[in-house]
């Protein structure tokens, strides 16, 4: 019953250091997303994927990159970490394609740019 | 651009007292969902409303979809120390066919005292 797996949980980089957000879903989702949250901000769109080999941004993708090569896995890549970057992040899934689904979370990662 | 007006941004009461979350914006969208935070978990749905003017009851709370399906309200009836969390409305946009994202309001964080 893993639903939406994130790691890391915590993650601390230096300035300019790339690393990988890894995200995995077992529920056979068409649609996965990953968001950040900033205080005071709410949850803003990075990047998203409707199926394998399909991905587009959202409100905030500067930075960041993504590949969607199975169903299952939706990396977050960031390619030269920025201060500004700091953020907790969160991918989530759904069933469908379409926005009025119901939409699950995995724990989320925080990160930490120094 | 924050298409969902969210208020109020905090929100701190006692127990037993009831209170309104409101969640408005000039957007129409397909639908709009609520999802409640715990510190360190993804958000959970509450609930999700489709039609204009519609109102759904979770136990002692009352959610309700504005007539032109732009804005919504959570009520919370005789709040608890267990309704204490970050509350996030979304709202559904649709933007190719079938496809489509949520946009989150910025958030309540209710606290409950005993």
């Amino acid at each position: 019953n893993a639903g939406v797996t994130q790691t890391p949980k915590f993650q601390v980089l230096k300035t300019g250091q790339s690393m990988t957000l890894q995200c995995a879903q077992d529920m056979n989702h068409e649609y996965m997303s990953w968001y950040r949250q900033d205080p005071g901000m709410g949850l803003r769109l990075i990047h998203y994927s409707v199926g394998a080999g399909i991905t587009d941004q959202g409100e905030v993708p500067n930075g960041y990159n993504v590949s969607r090569s199975t169903t299952e896995d939706f990396p977050l890549r960031l390619l030269s970490a920025a201060p500004s970057q700091t953020s907790v992040y969160f991918c989530a899934s759904r069933l469908l394609r379409g926005p009025d689904g119901e939409l699950f979370f995995g724990e989320g990662s925080r990160l930490t740019v120094l | 651009t924050q298409l969902l007006e969210q208020s109020p941004q905090f929100l701190s009461i006692q127990e037993g007292e009831n209170l309104t979350v409101y969640c408005n914006s000039s957007s129409v969208f397909s639908s709009l969902q609520w999802y409640r935070q715990e510190p360190g978990e993804g958000p959970v749905l509450l609930v999700t409303v489709v039609t204009g003017g519609e109102v759904k009851k979770l136990k002692r709370l009352t959610f309700q979809f504005g007539d032109a399906r732009k804005d919504s309200s959570l009520h919370i009836t005789a709040a608890q120390t267990g309704d204490t969390g970050l509350y996030l409305c979304a709202g559904a946009k649709r933007i190719r066919g079938s496809q489509g994202n949520l946009i989150f309001g910025k958030g309540t964080k209710l606290s409950v005292k005993p």
